[in-house]
């Protein structure tokens, strides 16, 4: 199926440190979500964007709408232990249609 | 219930044989998505019904997948004569219309042996 690309794979950090990730695409997005993912767990939502260029914040999150509206990345700051977990990126690709395809996924470890 | 409820959350099958896998969305929510979660991968999209609509099929991987939503609430997931590759975790979200916010079950793990 199709699928979003997101760098880095994975990622083992330093508690207190930051963390940037990026997600790309071959299509255009209308809308850009990042999601996180624990143990056992579904996907819980971060993070919405709706337009290019948009800049959001989410506490120590922070995720940016890519002005090609191919890509978004996602920032954390000061990272602590509870921020492990698999982080998602997902785009509507066709505005109004509410179909999300997924990201590939970033696994975040934070080492205390 | 509260939240987005899958069942069951494990399942070991033979292959070859066929399985169910239910989703009770949240009271209300009109879109029902499942995907699929492979080891070490992303979210696959299978499926997605939205009210009355006709569902959106083209991530079923093959005509042994197919699903249903009964009543416009819960839903099933039937994987027929099931594979070794069909292992995986099978997630079931739901979401009020016009809304971009999905809440996802726990999952059901597939083991096909």
């Amino acid at each position: 199926g199709q699928q979003l690309n997101q760098s880095p794979q994975s990622m083992f950090i330093q508690e207190g440190e930051d963390v940037s990730m990026n997600c790309t695409s071959s299509s255009i997005f209308n809308t850009w979500l990042w999601y996180k993912q624990e143990p056992g767990e579904g996907p819980v939502l971060l993070i919405a964007l709706y337009k290019a260029g948009e800049l959001t914040s989410n506490g120590r999150l922070t995720a940016q709408f890519g002005i090609t509206r191919k890509d978004s990345f996602l920032n954390i700051s000061a990272s602590i232990p509870s921020d492990v977990g698999i982080y998602f990126c997902a785009g509507e690709i066709t505005s109004g249609t509410y179909k999300y395809i997924f990201g590939t996924g970033t696994r975040l470890k934070v080492l205390a | 219930g509260a939240g987005v409820s899958q069942s069951p959350s494990n399942k070991v099958t033979e292959k070859g044989k066929d399985v169910e896998l239910r989703c009770d969305p949240i009271s209300g929510h009109t879109a029902l998505y499942w995907y699929r979660q492979s080891l070490g991968q992303g979210l696959e999209f299978l499926i997605y019904f939205q009210g009355n609509s006709a569902p959106d099929k083209s991530g079923l991987p093959s005509d042994r997948f197919s699903a249903e939503r009964t009543g416009g609430s819960v839903s099933t997931l039937t994987i027929q004569r099931t594979q070794q590759e069909d292992s995986a975790v099978y997630l079931c979200a739901s979401s009020l219309l016009g809304l971009e916010k999905l809440f996802f079950g726990s999952g059901t793990q597939l083991s096909v042996l």
